[in-house]
């Protein structure tokens, strides 16, 4: 049962353009969302993350964008780099909970 | 970078076979984890730890034991491998259960 769905496994875009990434999760209850970043041979590394008691949150470049009637969030990133070129996962918790569910990932390349 | 190392970053093991993976951690956080990433599935939970001797069962925890006897050290026990446990497993560490910070990963290859 996937809680957590990223249903691009990969996304292309041109360098300085805006990369949108989508995650959709299934379970209401989640109430804390998080973006990770992994490059190869690497673990993964926290990139940002939004409440449900918000609908937005910006950090630099990158902001996530919460649904929570659709069930989904975005990562936007403005302007896209080639050093942004990576696996971003999508990952959902309850709050205080140990058992946090990912997306299986989406490759982000951005083209020089 | 969170202070996380895991051992050993490779290992080819045969099938049936007990193999044990290290994750150590100089940050002194009280949650541990270890995760299994599968091509389809993201990463997925195997088991966790909330302080010494505490430890949980995550989503996917047949087939795994683990074990925390000191703050810094997270162990994970395949007690007889299967081709099926061929995987890259990260262990992650957390001062709060939100952001994790991860490890590099330790690849296995089961044959």
């Amino acid at each position: 049962d996937q809680q957590v769905k990223q249903n691009s496994p990969s996304l292309s875009v041109q360098e300085g353009r805006i990369s949108i990434l989508n995650c959709d999760y299934t379970n209401s209850m989640f109430d804390y969302f998080l973006w990770y970043k992994k490059y190869p041979a690497e673990g993964p590394t926290f990139l940002i993350s939004i409440s449900s008691i918000k609908d937005k949150n910006e950090d630099g470049r990158f902001t996530v964008f919460l649904n929570k009637s659709a069930k989904h969030l975005s990562l936007h990133i403005v302007p896209s780099q080639p050093g942004d070129s990576a696996v971003y996962f999508c990952a959902a918790t309850l709050y205080n909970n140990n058992d946090m569910r990912f997306g299986a990932g989406t490759r982000l390349t951005v083209k020089p | 970078d969170a202070g996380i190392t895991q051992s050993p970053r490779h290992k080819v093991t045969e099938t049936g076979t007990p193999v044990t993976l290290r994750c150590h951690q100089t940050e002194n956080h009280r949650y541990m984890y270890w995760y299994r990433q599968d091509p389809g599935h993201g990463l997925r939970l195997i088991h966790y730890s909330y302080g010494v001797k505490d430890t949980d069962k995550g989503e996917v925890s047949d087939g795994y034991s683990v074990s925390r006897s000191k703050t810094e050290d997270f162990l994970l026990t395949l007690e007889s491998a299967t081709s099926s446990q061929t995987s890259v497993y990260f262990c992650a560490i957390s001062p709060d259960r939100i952001e994790a910070f991860f490890g590099q990963g330790t690849r296995l290859t089961v044959v």
